[in-house]
């Protein structure tokens, strides 16, 4: 399984915008780049996905380099609510296990 | 509230002792995942299930063992334990075993305490 580099830990204030780096220098053709998130105290939550365009959701966007090389996880207006642990996960199409990293631990202060 | 559920939430027993950890998947979801999270190994991936047959196999120890009933819920059994088996325990469902859409829902875990 190709492996991803995300920061440790990140800051962020309250209602401004978040941009989560993550690199993915060996991705193959066929890998799909996943955004799960843990709140303290939570399972992991499904946050977005995308293969080779951007996308966005009601969550977050995702920003993908035109290389896919690496990725960009944006929190448009960061809330209290958003404070948890961010992975980005390269899985095949043909796969269903997810292979976590350590993730990025973001704390939104007020 | 993801719809998976697990019982139980907290559990402690001894060294040497067995468990069984139970998992129900959302409505609809055929596909069981169990994970393990630790402090020093994070979140890993133990095994798969899809509609009552073994899908796919991770870092699981040959004390540990995973079933799939009929109903869909699933059990992971966890043997000899050790103070190392202390963890906290994930469930995830999702509706297919693969592909691109297998968004996985997670319930809110089991944490394991082996004194």
């Amino acid at each position: 399984d190709a492996k991803t580099t995300q920061p440790n830990s990140m800051e962020s204030n309250e209602e401004e915008p978040v941009h989560l780096p993550c690199n993915h220098s060996t991705i193959s053709g066929t890998d799909y780049i996943h955004w799960y998130r843990q709140l303290p105290s939570q399972g992991p939550e499904y946050v977005i996905h995308g293969l080779t365009s951007n996308v966005n959701n009601r969550m977050a966007s995702l920003a993908i380099a035109e290389d896919r090389k690496s990725s960009t996880l944006i929190l448009h207006r960061a809330t209290l609510r958003d404070a948890a642990v961010y992975y980005c996960i390269l899985r095949d199409n043909q796969g269903g296990k997810l292979i976590f990293g350590q993730g990025t631990e973001l704390s939104v202060k007020p | 509230d993801s719809g998976v559920t697990q019982t139980p939430k907290h559990l402690i027993t001894a060294t040497g002792q067995r468990v069984t950890l139970r998992c129900s998947p959302r409505s609809g979801d055929l596909s069981v995942y169990w994970y393990q999270q630790s402090l020093d190994q994070g979140l890993q991936f133990l095994i798969q299930y899809y509609n009552g047959e073994e899908r796919a196999k991770g870092n699981i120890l040959e004390r540990f063992s995973a079933q799939q009933f009929p109903d869909l819920h699933s059990e992971l059994n966890l043997s000899s334990l050790e103070l190392g088996d202390s963890a906290l325990y994930f469930c995830a469902s999702s509706v297919a075993p693969r592909g691109t859409y297998n968004e996985q829902f997670f319930g809110p875990g089991t944490r394991l305490t082996v004194l």
